[in-house]
């Protein structure tokens, strides 16, 4: 099966700038996840999806940060206005509910400069 | 919420030696123990993962150990090879439909010398 897609995979922006990121996860994964991961440490999650609702979003910066998944396939995650402190890896997985285990995607490594 | 501890924070071994990799929880509602692989650059690999109701689990040079009581569980590889270096997170969650809901440790860096 073809894995998490994410994309881009390296996006380079100036502070104040937007900049979204978005993800494909396996197919028929009904779960999704978006994890924040900085420099030398473990990922955090940001926000998880069941389908197109989101059932966790409690770690989401909401004043800056934003994401959807409106037919519950693809999501986006967007920033506006990024600051220097996103920089990080964002990374995204996926689950099914016959697996439940989460597989990841490659991640989009930003650079807010 | 869930707090993860990992140690030791880097890991340096020799080829063929054993290397273990510890980890405490917090929230004892935690039901789901999985183990990921990154290297430099790429995606967290799931390795291994074992859930609350076993106590160990095995799967050729690795195996993983839980003690629920404890609250503390283990990644144990032996024969390692200067393939298994990398960065290794542990992670807890608590999940009916889903265990995605990770908390992560906050990784070992392992170096297998040849």
């Amino acid at each position: 099966e073809a894995g998490v897609v994410q994309s881009p995979r390296y996006k380079i922006i100036e502070k104040k700038q937007p900049v979204a990121f978005w993800c494909n996860p396996i197919s028929g994964h009904n779960t999704l996840y978006w994890y924040l991961q900085n420099l030398g440490q473990g990922p955090e999650l940001l926000i998880r999806y069941e389908n197109e609702e989101a059932v966790d979003d409690s770690q989401l910066p909401k004043d800056r940060f934003s994401a959807e998944r409106l037919k519950g396939v693809d999501s986006t995650l967007k920033i506006q206005p990024a600051e220097l402190g996103d920089s990080a890896v964002y990374l995204c997985a996926s689950s099914s509910l016959t697996s439940n285990r989460p597989h990841f995607g490659s991640g989009t490594r930003l650079t807010v400069v | 919420g869930e707090n993860v501890e990992q140690h030791p924070s880097t890991l340096s071994v020799q080829e063929g030696d054993s290397a273990v990799i510890k980890c405490t929880y917090s929230d004892s509602a935690s039901n789901y123990f999985p183990w990921y692989k990154q290297e430099l650059g790429k995606r967290p690999q799931l390795i291994i993962d074992i859930r609350s109701n076993v106590g160990e689990k095995k799967d050729q040079r690795i195996a993983v150990t839980l003690n629920k009581t404890a609250k503390h569980f283990s990644l144990h590889i032996t024969e390692t090879q200067p393939e298994d270096s990398a960065v290794y997170f542990c992670a807890a969650s608590y999940g009916g439909t889903s265990y995605g809901k990770l908390t992560f440790g906050q990784g070992t860096i392992l170096t297998v010398h040849p």
